[in-house]
């Protein structure tokens, strides 16, 4: 079954980097689809943060940044903030299922 | 303003039937490719279903397929999912959300409308 996998959980200091990390397959990621990452605060509605693996839609801040590499993707966050703690999702097309997927999810606690 | 408002979620029993509604306002709902993704409680996200602008595209996840109807009226702005012989698995949020054309990101989501299966 096709998955995009993310780390449960990431942490970091105010002001600090943190990373999340997007691993896919052949038939998503590697086969060159793009890969959009998604915020969703406590008991809202995910929010677009990044699509077509690095562009920002407009007001989202240019301390989130996207790439892809190979079957991977990344999303950084550098400057970390108390507001971003929230889950994070990646998400792309794959192409055996016909459709969307999404990533695991990853929790970010600012410490 | 840009907006998508789900309705129609509820408590239904296994096996039974349930409607959900989504209106959109604020831009050329026509134009738009949109989706339904839900969200079990305490879990991640998982897409649902997708439909063209037209309505003559559709896809499903396997997890819903034969047992799930995704249609819109582009005349009244609205997109729907039909949702019949519901299972305890299919405990859920679930949202609509609008795809940025051609790129297969939402950008645009609704705040949900809970559905729970349970005797």
């Amino acid at each position: 079954q096709s998955v995009l996998t993310q780390p449960p959980s990431v942490s970091g200091a105010p002001g600090q980097r943190v990373t999340i990390s997007c691993t896919g397959s052949s038939s998503n990621i590697g086969a060159g689809y793009d890969v959009h990452w998604y915020q969703q605060l406590p008991g809202t509605a995910p929010k677009l943060l990044i699509y077509g693996n690095s562009n920002r839609p407009s007001g989202v801040p240019d301390r989130f940044s996207g790439s892809k590499s190979g079957t991977s993707a990344s999303l950084a966050i550098t400057g970390l903030q108390a507001e971003d703690e929230a889950d994070y999702y990646c998400q792309s097309y794959d192409s055996s299922l016909s459709g969307s997927i999404f990533g695991t999810g990853t929790k970010v606690t600012v410490l | 303003e840009v907006q998508l408002v789900e309705s129609g979620g509820g408590l239904v029993q296994p096996g039974g039937s349930l409607r959900l509604s989504c209106a959109a306002s604020g831009f050329t709902f026509s134009s738009y490719e949109m989706n339904w993704v839900r969200q079990a409680p305490g879990k991640g996200l998982e897409w649902v279903s997708y439909i063209s602008s037209s309505g003559s595209t559709i896809y499903y996840a396997d997890s819903v397929k034969g047992r799930f109807t995704i249609s819109r009226d582009n005349a009244k702005n609205s997109l729907y999912l039909q949702m019949n012989s519901l299972r305890a698995e299919d405990t859920a949020v679930y949202y609509c959300a609008r795809e940025i054309r051609g790129k297969d990101a939402f950008d645009i989501w609704g705040q949900g409308t809970m559905v729970t299966v349970s005797s």
